[in-house]
């Protein structure tokens, strides 16, 4: 059974750029969050999707957004990027109480 | 308001065994988890307790909560080389419907 997997694994964007991240849930998972880990720091929250719906949003600006799939997969979009924005994008698939997370993607902006 | 805090660093001995410990403000938490971090990968659930429970062990692995003092520890039992790695303490707020939120982590560094 496949985990949480996410792609591209690495990505280098320009000041000013957008950038699209995809993430595939675990197998029977219809849940995906999402959270950017800073170096050095613990994640944080920046949205989860249900049914196609965001149903929580973190304290992030409305630069990020994302989209949820009929087959549960999910992508975050991030507009305008920030140098503020470099840092390891993490995907995390539930159905219950256990978020299982992807091997992330590492975003740097220059 | 919301917070988890750790220690940011440990080191102990082969065969030792480990306890990292975290705090958390939030009183209405429901769930509280123990991930596992290696060098440039994601987040590993190592285990999770639920708040109306002291205490959960799992093989190496024991948490223990102390509800009061809002206070979580993990143990690690005969610690390995292969546990280095930074540990992160996090915890899910009743209504927040899985945002988790997560300490800055605790670098484990097991001497051989």
């Amino acid at each position: 059974d496949a985990g949480v997997t996410q792609s591209p694994t690495h990505l280098i964007k320009t000041r000013g750029q957008q950038v699209t991240l995809r993430c595939s849930p675990k197998s029977g998972h219809d849940t995906v969050s999402w959270y950017q880990q800073a170096l050095g720091q613990g994640p944080q929250f920046i949205f989860q999707y249900y049914e196609e719906e965001e149903r929580q949003r973190g304290n992030f600006p409305d630069r990020f957004s994302g989209h949820q799939f009929p087959n549960y997969s999910s992508e975050l979009n991030v507009n305008a990027l920030l140098l503020g924005d470099s840092a390891l994008y993490l995907c995390a698939s539930s159905t219950g109480n256990e978020q299982y997370f992807g091997p992330g993607t590492r975003l740097t902006v220059t | 308001g919301e917070d988890v805090e750790q220690s940011l660093f440990l080191s102990v001995r082969e065969g030792d065994s480990s306890v990292i410990n975290c705090t958390y403000t939030d009183s209405s938490s429901t769930y509280l988890y123990w991930y596992k971090q290696e060098p440039g990968a994601g987040l590993q659930l190592l285990t999770y307790i639920f708040s109306n429970m002291d205490m959960k062990q799992d093989q190496r692995l024991t948490v223990l909560l102390n509800k009061k003092d809002k206070h979580l520890s993990l143990r690690i039992a005969d610690t390995q080389t292969g546990d280095s790695a930074i540990y992160f303490c996090a915890e899910s707020i009743r209504g927040s419907q899985g945002n988790l939120i997560f300490g800055k982590g605790t670098k484990l560094s097991v001497k051989p």
